[in-house]
């Protein structure tokens, strides 16, 4: 079972700021939060990846709590091309070809112009 | 750099039938996973494969089988379809090895079984 929990779907303006919420309360401490989306009918595809700090590459940024019990994904600039499922995984480190995504629903933002 | 090809895109079988899926993994990749993904749903991993044999499985009935070839492409091969085999089968790849490396993803097959 997926070991996070996320809003079944949101919705965001065009232009404005995207922020998608996970829950991953029983996290271990070695464990890296990891975000995939899936743009409709097409494969997954890696957004970002992070342990304690935040983390910012050129699609997003990812916030994780002190506790690291929860974090949030921020898209900064929200396109209609953002439009996709968004997926939130706790993976454990180490080994990258070893560790499979445990998938759950993910939550289904819609962008709007 | 092609990423990770699966063919055929599209698919339909009819129930009882074999189908097999094939995938060729990003180029410098070793390792290649398929998963499933039924209407609405998140992808289900079913196996994984490493220098040519399984190293883990979803929780998947034995009618799912894999190969692994030389190059690193895979095969998915699926006996006795039923309609609830009916799902976008995604391909991923990865690299065995290097520490906490994403995976990358197909397009998918789209398998309808009638």
């Amino acid at each position: 079972d997926a070991k996070t929990t996320q809003p079944p779907s949101m919705d965001c303006a065009e232009g404005r700021a995207a922020n998608l919420p996970c829950n991953h309360s029983t996290i271990s401490g070695n464990e890296y939060v990891y975000w995939y989306r899936q743009i409709h009918s097409q494969g997954p595809q890696y957004i970002i990846h992070g342990l304690k700090n935040n983390e910012t590459n050129e699609m997003a940024s990812l916030i994780i709590t002190e506790d690291r019990k929860s974090s949030t994904l921020i898209l900064p600039h929200a396109t209609l091309r953002d439009t996709a499922v968004y997926y939130c995984i706790v993976r454990a480190p180490g080994d990258g070809g070893y560790n499979k995504l445990i998938f759950g629903a993910g939550t289904r933002l819609a962008v709007h112009p | 750099d092609a990423g990770v090809t699966q063919s055929p895109t599209h698919l339909i079988k009819t129930r009882g039938q074999q189908v097999t899926l094939r995938c060729s993994p990003k180029s410098g990749h070793d390792t290649v996973s398929w998963y499933q993904q039924a209407l609405g749903q998140g992808p289900q991993f079913i196996f994984q494969y490493y220098e040519e044999e399984e190293r883990q499985r979803g929780n998947f009935p034995d009618r799912f089988s894999g190969h692994q070839f030389p190059n690193y492409s895979s095969e998915l091969n699926v006996n006795a379809l039923l309609l609830g085999d009916s799902a976008l089968y995604l391909c991923a790849s990865s690299l065995t090895g290097h520490t906490n490396t994403e995976a990358f993803f197909g397009q998918g097959t789209r398998l309808t079984v009638v």
